[in-house]
């Protein structure tokens, strides 16, 4: 079946710097991956779909220059919370796949910001 | 826009009984995907069990089974002889047919399996 593969799993970066998660469908191509965030005991929040070669778009009330994406190939997507702040701290997951099939969600990365 | 309810944020159930967990959406397309994904305390996404609009038998998995009712906009799931792994979040999603559309997830019921 489908795997998609994200890193890291936890990560703790300071106020004002950058932090880079990466998505990766390891044995299918993914033209759209889609990015998601949740806050503790809460639903997931799509935050932005990433479309391979193009611009990701964005959801309504998604920063596009904190939260930039690339989608450089059919294999890799990244998400990089930019000039991070405590607020930002949440549990981030990206899925990928066939529809059809239900798309499969890659293990989420838990964002601590200090 | 379509939309998900859940109207259980949490439920309980003994271990070996049988439990319904409900959903309901609410959408003007004619063709879609239902599904009902499990999170469990790792937070890792897994998928239950899908049903597509169209086909009127109710999907079964295993111990997990749906009612959908397409006329009321209603997809339940039942998860029979309930054990201890399936303690966990479960999120109703709906999908539009389609390439590369996104889910619309519900709002989520915790689910607790007990002794």
């Amino acid at each position: 079946g489908a795997v998609v593969s994200q890193h890291p799993s936890r990560v703790i970066c300071k106020s004002g710097t950058s932090v880079k998660i990466e998505c990766r469908s390891l044995d299918f191509q993914a033209t759209t991956m889609f990015w998601y965030r949740q806050f503790p005991k809460k639903s997931l929040m799509l935050m932005a779909t990433s479309n391979e070669g193009s611009k990701a778009t964005y959801e309504q009330g998604v920063e596009k220059d904190k939260f930039l994406i690339n989608h450089a190939s059919l294999t890799l997507s990244t998400l990089t919370v930019t000039s991070a702040h405590p607020e930002d701290s949440s549990f981030y997951i990206c899925s990928a796949g066939d529809i059809g099939y239900g798309y499969t969600f890659g293990s989420g990365t838990r964002l601590t910001v200090v | 826009a379509q939309t998900v309810t859940q109207s259980q944020p949490e439920m309980s159930v003994q271990e070996a009984e049988t439990v319904t967990l409900s959903c309901t959406y609410d959408t003007s397309e004619s063709n879609y995907y239902l599904f009902w994904y499990k999170q469990p305390p790792s937070r890792q996404m897994i998928l239950v069990i899908r049903q597509e609009a169209y086909k009127q038998q109710n999907a079964t998995e295993n111990r997990f089974s749906v009612n959908f009712q397409k006329a009321a906009k209603s997809f339940s799931l039942k998860i029979s002889d309930s054990q201890l792994g399936d303690t966990a979040m479960y999120f109703c999603a709906f999908n539009p047919t389609g390439t590369a559309s996104k889910l619309t997830f519900g709002t989520g019921t915790r689910l607790q399996v007990t002794l």
